[in-house]
C-alpha cells in the first residue's frame, strides 16, 4: 500500500491568497484526521472525518478553514484567505475499525508558508 | 492551555544506554494514551499504546508505564539505539463510545542518541 498520500508536499503563497492541501487515505480505511503542526502549539487536531461524514471540527481554527470529503478517497483542506500564521505543517492521517485503537496512519505532510 | 505536555524538549543519550521520556496529562477523561516517533520530513508513526486499565505496556525494546494518580507516563527505550533518534511525541484520547478518536498531542521531545 502506498500509505497516506498528501499533495502537494510544499506550499508557497501570499497572504489572501485560497490554499487547497489534499489528501488520499489509505484504501479501505474509513477514518480521515487534518493535524496541524507549529512550534507555538505542537500537533493539533483540526477535524476528523468517519465515513466521509465530519465527526469533530471544534478545532478548526475559524471560519477561513473548511474541509471536505466527498468520497472515501479524497480530502481537502481549503484555507481562505490565507494569513501568515497559518505557515505550519499540515497532517493528513486515517485509521479503520480494524486499527489497533486509536492507530493513526499519517501522510508526509505540506509545508505551507505564507509571505 | 495544553492537555498533554512534554516538558523537555530535547534528550540526548548515550548508545546502549536506557532513554526515558516523560509525559503529564491534564485531562482525567483520558483513558488511552499512545506515544508516536517522528523522523524529519515524514509524518509521525505510532510505537506504542496503553490502556488506562493497566500501568505498563512492554513491545521489545519500548515499555511504558502509566501512573494514574499522577497523571503521568513515560516511555522506556532500552537499549537506546542510532535508529531511535527521532522526535517522539505523546497522545492521549477519550473514549468516544466506538471507532476512532481524535487525539491530543503534546509538543513532543527530540531524542539524539549519541554513538
Amino acid at each position: 500500500d502506498a500509505g497516506v498520500i498528501q499533495s502537494p508536499r510544499h506550499e508557497v503563497t501570499e497572504m489572501g491568497q485560497e490554499v487547497t492541501l489534499r489528501c488520499k487515505p489509505i484504501s479501505g480505511h474509513d477514518y480521515l484526521f487534518w493535524y496541524r503542526q507549529t512550534m507555538m502549539r505542537g500537533l493539533e487536531l483540526l477535524i476528523y472525518f468517519n465515513n466521509n461524514v465530519p465527526i469533530d471540527d471544534s478545532g478548526m481554527p475559524e471560519d477561513r478553514f473548511s474541509a471536505k470529503m466527498p468520497n472515501a478517497s479524497f480530502s481537502t483542506l481549503k484555507i481562505q484567505p490565507s494569513e501568515p500564521r497559518d505557515s505550519a505543517v499540515y497532517f493528513c492521517a486515517s485509521s479503520s475499525q480494524e486499527s489497533r485503537r486509536d492507530e493513526q496512519f499519517f501522510g508526509p505532510g505540506t509545508r505551507l508558508t505564507v509571505l | 492551555d495544553q492537555q498533554v505536555k512534554q516538558n523537555s524538549p530535547s534528550l540526548s543519550v548515550q548508545e546502549g544506554r536506557i532513554s526515558i521520556l516523560n509525559c503529564d496529562y491534564t485531562n482525567s477523561m483520558f483513558d488511552y494514551f499512545l506515544w508516536y516517533k517522528k523522523y524529519p520530513a515524514e509524518g509521525p508513526t505510532f510505537l506504542i499504546s496503553i490502556s488506562s486499565i493497566k500501568d505498563k505496556n512492554e513491545d521489545g525494546r519500548f515499555t511504558v508505564f502509566l501512573n494514574k494518580s499522577a497523571k503521568h507516563l513515560s516511555l522506556h527505550i532500552v537499549p537506546s539505539q542510532p535508529g531511535d533518534s527521532a522526535v517522539y511525541f505523546c497522545a492521549a484520547s477519550v473514549y468516544s463510545g466506538g471507532g476512532a478518536d481524535g487525539l491530543t498531542f503534546g509538543k513532543g521531545t527530540h531524542l539524539i542518541i549519541q554513538p
